[in-house]
Formats: C-alpha cells, sequence, structure tokens
C-alpha cells in the first residue's frame, strides 16, 4: 500500500491479556517508531528501529512492552499482562532516513481500551 | 515540565480568518521544528518543516521559529472547515531520533 498500515485499528482487552499490535511501514522506509497517544495528549515516543535493529527503546513504560522487527519490515508492539494505563493509541512511523528530522508518516494508530 | 508546551484550545475562528498557533520549548539543543495535523481518529500528518530559526511559508501555512525565545508559530490564512483539527507541534535533537510533541492545540473553523 501506498501509506503506514496498522492493525487491528481497535482491540479491547481484559486487564492481563496478552496483545499484539502490528505495523507495515511504507516500502523502503529504514526507519520505524512506535508512540503511544493518550487521550487529549501527543503521541510520546516509545521506540525506534534502524532496519531490523532496535536502536532505542527508552520510551518503553515497563518490561511489560516489548517491539520487533525482525527483518527490517513489518514490526510488532507487543504488551503482556495489559494494565488499564495502557489504553492509548499506539501510532507506528516509519521514514526513509536514516538520519532522523523529524519527518515521519504516521499510520492511522490502533487503539486500544484495557477493562 | 514538557519540554514542548501547546494551548490545548479549542481554537474557535470563522471560516476566512487567520489561525495563529504557538508552542514554546525548553530544550536548547532541538534543531528541527514541525507541525503536524491530526484528523479525529486519524494518524497525524506532517504540514510544515523548519530547521534552525526562520520562515517558511507553504500555500496558506507559515511557520516561524525564534530559537532565541524558544517560540514556534503557525499561521493559516483564509481558513476553511477543513482546517478543523488538532495541529501538533514537534521538535527534535540534530541526530536525534527521538521526536517530541506538544500536547496538541484543537482548532474549530466555523462556516
Amino acid at each position: 500500500g501506498a501509506g503506514v498500515s496498522q492493525s487491528p485499528r481497535y482491540k479491547v482487552a481484559k486487564r492481563g491479556q496478552d496483545v499484539a499490535l502490528r505495523c507495515d511501514p511504507i516500502s523502503g522506509h529504514v526507519s520505524l517508531f512506535w508512540y503511544q497517544q493518550a487521550l487529549g495528549q501527543g503521541p510520546e515516543f516509545l521506540t525506534y528501529f534502524q532496519n531490523e535493529a532496535q536502536l532505542d527503546k527508552s520510551g518503553l513504560p515497563s518490561d511489560r512492552f516489548f517491539a520487533e522487527r525482525p527483518e527490517g519490515s513489518v514490526s510488532t508492539l507487543k504488551i503482556q499482562r495489559t494494565q488499564q494505563e495502557d489504553s492509548a493509541v499506539y501510532l507506528c512511523a516509519s521514514s526513509l532516513r536514516t538520519a532522523n528530522t523529524g519527518e515521519l508518516f504516521f499510520g492511522e494508530g490502533s487503539r486500544l481500551t484495557v477493562l | 515540565q514538557k519540554e514542548v508546551e501547546q494551548d490545548p484550545g479549542p481554537l474557535s475562528v470563522p471560516e476566512g480568518a487567520i489561525v495563529s498557533l504557538n508552542c514554546t520549548y525548553s530544550n536548547s539543543a532541538f534543531q528541527y521544528f514541525m507541525w503536524y495535523r491530526q484528523y479525529s481518529r486519524k494518524g497525524p500528518e506532517l504540514l510544515m518543516y523548519t530547521y534552525s530559526s526562520g520562515n517558511k511559508e507553504d500555500g496558506r501555512f507559515t511557520a516561524q521559529v525564534d530559537k532565541s525565545s524558544k517560540y514556534i508559530s503557525l499561521f493559516i490564512r483564509d481558513s476553511q472547515p477543513s482546517d478543523s483539527a488538532t495541529y501538533l507541534c514537534a521538535s527534535i535533537k540534530a541526530a536525534g531520533n527521538k521526536l517530541t510533541f506538544g500536547g496538541g492545540t484543537r482548532v474549530l473553523v466555523k462556516p
């Protein structure tokens, strides 16, 4: 496709369940980012991949959050033992460049609701 | 205190008016400055991008950065109802990989 694709668009999980969120970046884009956006807030950085290498995971809020991009294209964000505070929109973004100047292409997000 | 601050609004203007949006930031290392537009239940899309201080114009949009006062502005001329959205300012360090966003300002343009 032409843009960044994320699935599922909506996910409802019971507290304690594991969830997996998928991101298909724009073909050929080297850099991939995950952001978390709480209701009424701006996106907050979670993690960054350059090809298959996870170069920065400083924004992951706890060890329950895990991201991977094994072949340098599709990425998965996994949240284990979900908590209510994990409810947010999870945005994936990609960039053609390795040097990040902030020109990111975002997907529409995966909206997670934890009951 | 957040590194990038925005008034959350909402900012309501009549169609055809100029929309004026502002952000302040605290990190002197920020070198690149962006404005993203986000429609409801959509992802952010890049509107304007500037490097260091100065002005940049693109159609109805003008972005200004004043690094001496750590102030970022976006002006939208001849506003349209389709401009109704949340506007996010963002900044990043040179050679950085972490884009820092403000909280967003919601704009309503009334016909």
